[in-house]
């Protein structure tokens, strides 16, 4: 089993551009959950889908951010446009059984906005 | 209010010895409790988790957690630690009726020769 995967696993972009980030859960996982790791504010849950609809998206900091899970085996974060805040590793992971109790991370995706 | 507490932002050992990682909660009910550990540039892994019955918990790469309901507490245990223990260790909550996976602040982990 290939695990999570995420890419790119190093993104550098200006301020204002569009930023996409991938994941493929692994197969047969029916949760999909999108993290971001900062600093200042540690992990936090940004999104999470089961059964690839989204289930909560409360933290989602703004309408600059955007998920989609299009099939089991594909998700998407975009951030448009992008601002240095952005700055910070975005980890997706999955799970079987639609919860919360055993995550699943990819290695991440390192976003740098200049 | 941060439900789940790891009041050691680093902590540094020396290999072979004892590690204890503190972790508190600050809910009523027993939440779920985890452990996940994060080696540089990967993501995380679960070490170990609690639900409920037997409060010592046995997890993998010889780590154990003990939950003590009196102290709001799930501490992170290895009798014997390794270099390749080095890392970022993670106490995480799920509080029951809420089902969404919170994260400590994490504690750094620095083994010394």
């Amino acid at each position: 089993d290939a695990g999570v995967i995420q890419s790119p696993r190093h993104e550098v972009t200006e301020m204002g551009q569009e930023v996409t980030l991938r994941c493929k859960p692994i197969s047969g996982h029916n949760s999909l959950f999108w993290y971001r790791q900062t600093m200042m504010r540690g992990l936090e849950l940004l999104i999470y889908f089961n059964n690839n609809v989204p289930i909560d998206d409360s933290g989602m900091p703004e309408d600059r951010f955007s998920a989609k899970m299009p099939n089991a085996s594909f998700s998407t974060l975009k951030i448009q446009p992008s601002e240095p805040r952005d700055s910070a590793v975005y980890f997706c992971a999955s799970s079987p059984g639609g919860s919360f109790e055993k995550l699943f991370f990819g290695s991440g995706t390192q976003l740098s906005v200049l | 209010a941060q439900s789940v507490t790891q009041p050691d932002i680093h902590i540094t050992v020396s290999e072979g010895a004892s590690l204890e990682l503190r972790c508190n909660y600050s809910y009523g009910a027993t939440p779920y409790l985890f452990w996940y550990v994060q080696s540089p540039g990967q993501g995380l892994q679960l070490l170990l988790k609690y639900f409920s019955g037997d409060t010592l918990v046995q997890g993998i790469k010889g780590f154990e957690a003990e939950f003590k309901r009196s102290q709001s507490s799930f501490n992170l245990r290895k009798p014997s630690v390794h270099w390749s223990d080095a890392a970022e260790y993670f106490c995480a909550v799920i509080k029951v009726g809420n089902e969404k996976l919170t994260f400590g602040t994490g504690t750094r982990l620095t083994i010394i020769p």
